[in-house]
This record gives C-alpha cells, structure tokens and sequence, in this order.
C-alpha cells in the first residue's frame, strides 16, 4: 500500500516551453501533498506543500507564477514549470501523506532537463 | 533551519555497524529517516515522535532523545542492500507535516 506516482519519469523540453509533472497516491486518498527539488547529490528542498481544494504554499525563494501547483483532487497534484529554463533542470520529487496520517511517501520522481 | 548530520560519509566493510546522527537546534515534533539509492526516490524507513523513543526495522533502528533535538539511525551488521544516502527529515511542531531534510550522509557497504 501507499504507492505514489509521477509522470512523466523523464522529460527534455526546450527553453522557454512549459512542462507539466503528476503525482498522483493510486491507493490511498492525500489531503496533503509535497513537491520537492533535488540536485546531484544534494539534499531535498521543499518548493512547496499542496492541500487538495486549496492555494499551494510555497518556500521562500520558490516563485509562485513560475512553478504552478494544482491539486485537483485527493489523488492527483500536478506540477507546472512555466517557461523553463536550463537552471530549472532537476529531478522533481513529489510525496503524499494518508489523510490523517505522519508518513511521507515519495514518488520515483521526474528527471528534468531544459536544452 | 535545516538539521546537521553525521557524518557526511561512511564507508564499511559487509557486517561493520555504523551510527549516522541528525541534530536540530530547536524541538522537534517528529523525526523521519529515509534511504535513497541513486537515481530513485527515497524510501521510509521509521519515523519517531515520541521523546526517548527507540524504534526497529529489522537490522536498523533509531532513536530520539528526550529533549527532541538529536535522533541517531543504528545500523547493524550492515549489509551491500544498505548502500546509499539516507537522510533525516524534520518536522517542527505547527509546520503541517512539512518536512526539513539533513544534507545526507552516504553510506557504502563493500564486500
């Protein structure tokens, strides 16, 4: 149980196009979920915490207009990386907590990479 | 705001222990340990949320002190499988389950 998963698991898109990244909890219902950012070999940022019918809340330093998070319903967030540029290449991780529960599950992550 | 672990790197021989720590400078709600092999997604290993609690997982274990501020992942007898990095993810009290990750500490296990 508690699987999550993202698609696409890979994406090349070319600069100044727009990709959108899902996270979708396939067994259990998520009130919460989490979009995370990871570069080699460095730990994981927190960009910012999805509440299902709800604004996202974002970090500090994350822009708002440039990473749009949508949460649709208890069982699919998506990630929109608005007009990428090659620093925005990255592996995009997402995770999703049980409705009333502690524990974060992660999903296999998206590969990021804007030519 | 982010924990320090520790140490950065460990490298073992198949069957040594090794102890990697996470230290806050304020309270903690809870403490979430994870293991992330390269290229993947990490993975839950335990969670702890009371102060002195000490909890297992087959050869690995943790624990969290009681002022809730330092937690220490034990693992013993380790094994190839227990190769990667694993970090420590914390939760301050009203942060909604938001999670603050150390910088990691890799760990290789050689035959």
């Amino acid at each position: 149980g508690a699987v999550v998963s993202q698609h696409p698991s890979r994406v090349i898109c070319k600069s100044g196009t727009s990709v959108k990244i899902e996270c979708r909890s396939l067994d259990f219902q998520a009130t919460t979920m989490f979009w995370y950012r990871q570069f080699p070999k460095k730990s994981l940022m927190l960009m910012a915490t999805s509440n299902e019918g709800s604004k996202a809340t974002y970090e500090q330093g994350v822009e708002k207009d440039k990473f749009l998070i949508n949460h649709a319903s208890l069982t699919l967030s998506t990630l929109t990386v608005t007009s990428a540029h090659p620093e925005d290449s990255s592996f995009y991780i997402c995770s999703a907590t049980l409705i009333g529960g502690e524990t974060q599950y992660f999903g296999p992550g998206t590969r990021l990479l804007v030519l | 705001q982010q924990p320090v672990q520790s140490p950065q790197a460990v490298i073992l021989r198949e069957g040594e222990d090794a102890v990697i720590n996470c230290s806050s400078s304020k309270a903690l709600y809870s403490v979430h340990w994870y293991r992330q092999k390269h290229g993947e997604a990490p993975v839950f290993l335990m969670i702890l949320l009371k102060g002195g609690e000490q909890k297992g997982h087959e050869k690995i274990s943790a624990s969290f002190n009681e002022k809730k501020q330092q937690s220490s992942l034990y693992l013993t007898a380790s094994q190839l499988s227990y190769s990667g990095t694993y970090f420590c993810g914390t939760e301050y009290y009203n942060q909604g389950g938001k999670l603050i990750f150390g910088q990691g500490t890799e760990l290789s296990v050689k035959p």
